[in-house]
């Protein structure tokens, strides 16, 4: 079946670098995703990785993908309070249509 | 494009009225999808739209929720009567065929306080 977990909540320094790990279950998944939602707003999505990558970069965001641990990572460098916000990871399959399926989300508080 | 277009964004309304939430999805965009978010349950589907046509409504809570398609540009969701419990911010977003997009685009949200 679909599941995504994620843990709930992730707290640190400014200026220091955040990882914010997700497991998945379906192994035929074929994107990952991290949406960003700011407070009082909806979900931005914030990159993706194509399921037969490894490892994708964009400026300050690092995504890790163990597909044989079906493990997921975002790391965010030299975080900023504006990072503040809760992140989602989700998967998606083939097949008709983009079904993507969300974690709960994991907020990430940056502390001055 | 402006995105995905919630109205209101704020509603107040008291137990048993009903309520009716509006979206505008991205142009071009052919599949619709209504969300919940609560602390207790996170993001819920509650149903979904392709080319208009609902197809999955397995997610919608009960007979009081009711959500319309009529048109690509155009979708309702209806609550009748509303209840305190419904009290969430509910989100549309709205993708098309992946390799054109890629996951969704989510609207600002619609949060519904029922007193």
């Amino acid at each position: 079946g679909e599941d995504v977990e994620q843990s709930l909540f992730l707290s640190v320094r400014e200026g220091d670098s955040s990882v914010i790990n997700c497991t998945y279950t379906d192994s035929s998944s074929t994107y990952l995703y991290w949406y960003k939602q700011e407070p009082g707003a909806g979900l931005q999505l914030l990159t993706y990785i194509f399921s037969n990558m490894d490892m994708k970069q964009d400026q300050r965001l690092t995504v890790l993908l163990n597909k044989k641990d079906k493990h997921l990572s975002l790391r965010i460098a030299d975080t900023q309070t504006g990072d503040s916000a809760i992140y989602f990871c989700a998967e998606s399959f083939s097949g008709g249509y983009q079904k993507v399926t969300f974690g709960i989300g994991t907020k990430l508080q940056v502390i001055p | 494009d402006a995105g995905v277009i919630q109205s209101p964004r704020h509603e107040v309304t008291e137990m048993g009225q009903e309520v009716t939430l509006r979206c505008k999805p991205i142009s071009g965009h052919d599949y619709l999808f209504w969300y919940r978010q609560t602390m207790m349950r996170g993001l819920e589907l509650l149903i979904y739209f392709n080319n208009n046509v609902p197809i999955d409504d397995s997610g919608m809570p009960e007979d009081r929720f009711s959500a319309k398609m009529p048109n690509a540009s155009f979708s309702t969701l209806k609550i009748q009567p509303s209840e305190p419990r419904d009290s969430a911010v509910y989100f549309c977003a709205s993708s098309g065929p992946l390799g054109e997009t890629y996951g969704y685009t989510f609207g600002s949200g619609t949060r519904l306080t029922v007193v």
